[in-house]
């Protein structure tokens, strides 16, 4: 599975949209973005996951960039309960769930 | 939390004690796992599980096996608990490939 890299931590005002980034610069040609949230000790959530057209679900958006070295995932109403730590997971869809899970972006949502 | 259950939910034990922990799942996945999160180290895959009777290790399985003889249970034994063990345990599952992960509530395990 390619690498991620994420910024630490990161800061949104209550109702708006918060952006958080991921670079997965060796990112291969069949391998999904997948984004997962823990809130505080809970186990983590499945969020959104795409691998190359742009995703929207209830919870959130998935923008890819065309050459797919980086994507944003996007919460378009951030609330206080959003609050969580986000990751940014690249894997193959194949043989189960093997993934590994970095330290991730904290999102602070504030009011 | 996608018919997934984790027993104990928490647990303290002493070292050198065998400690089992349970997950029980409701959705008939194939997959199952069991991840450790410790502080600075995001989660970490023990082992897994693809099938009835079929396992395989992760990036961490020093001091520990596993074993499913059901589709809906998967065992995680730390045989000899150790202090370097104390942390918070994940149970997963997935349908197979292609499809996301869903995750239990966890089980805080102290090894004393």
């Amino acid at each position: 599975d390619a690498k991620t890299t994420q910024p630490p931590s990161m800061d949104c005002a209550e109702g708006r949209a918060a952006n958080l980034p991921c670079n997965h610069s060796t990112i291969s040609g069949n391998e999904y973005v997948y984004w997962y949230r823990q809130i505080h000790s809970q186990g983590p959530q499945y969020i959104i996951h795409g691998l190359k057209n742009n995703e929207t679900n209830e919870m959130a958006s998935l923008i890819i960039t065309e050459d797919r070295k980086s994507s944003t995932l996007i919460l378009p109403h951030a609330t206080l309960r959003d609050t969580a730590v986000y990751y940014c997971i690249v894997r193959l869809n194949t043989g189960g769930f093997k993934t590994i899970f970095g330290a991730g972006t904290r999102l602070f949502v504030k009011a | 939390d996608a018919g997934i259950t984790q027993s104990p939910r928490h647990k303290v034990t002493e070292t050198g004690t065998p400690v089992t922990l349970r997950c029980h799942q409701t959705e008939n996945h194939r997959y199952m796992y069991w991840y450790r999160q410790d502080p600075g180290h995001g989660l970490r895959l023990i082992h897994y599980s693809y099938g009835v009777k079929d396992t395989d290790k992760g990036e961490v399985s020093d001091g520990y096996s596993v074993s499913r003889s059901k589709t809906e249970d998967f065992l995680l034994t730390l045989e000899s608990a150790t202090s370097s063990q104390t942390s918070v345990y994940f149970c997963a599952i997935s349908s197979g490939s292609g499809t996301e992960a869903f995750f239990g509530q966890g089980t805080r395990l102290t090894v004393v």
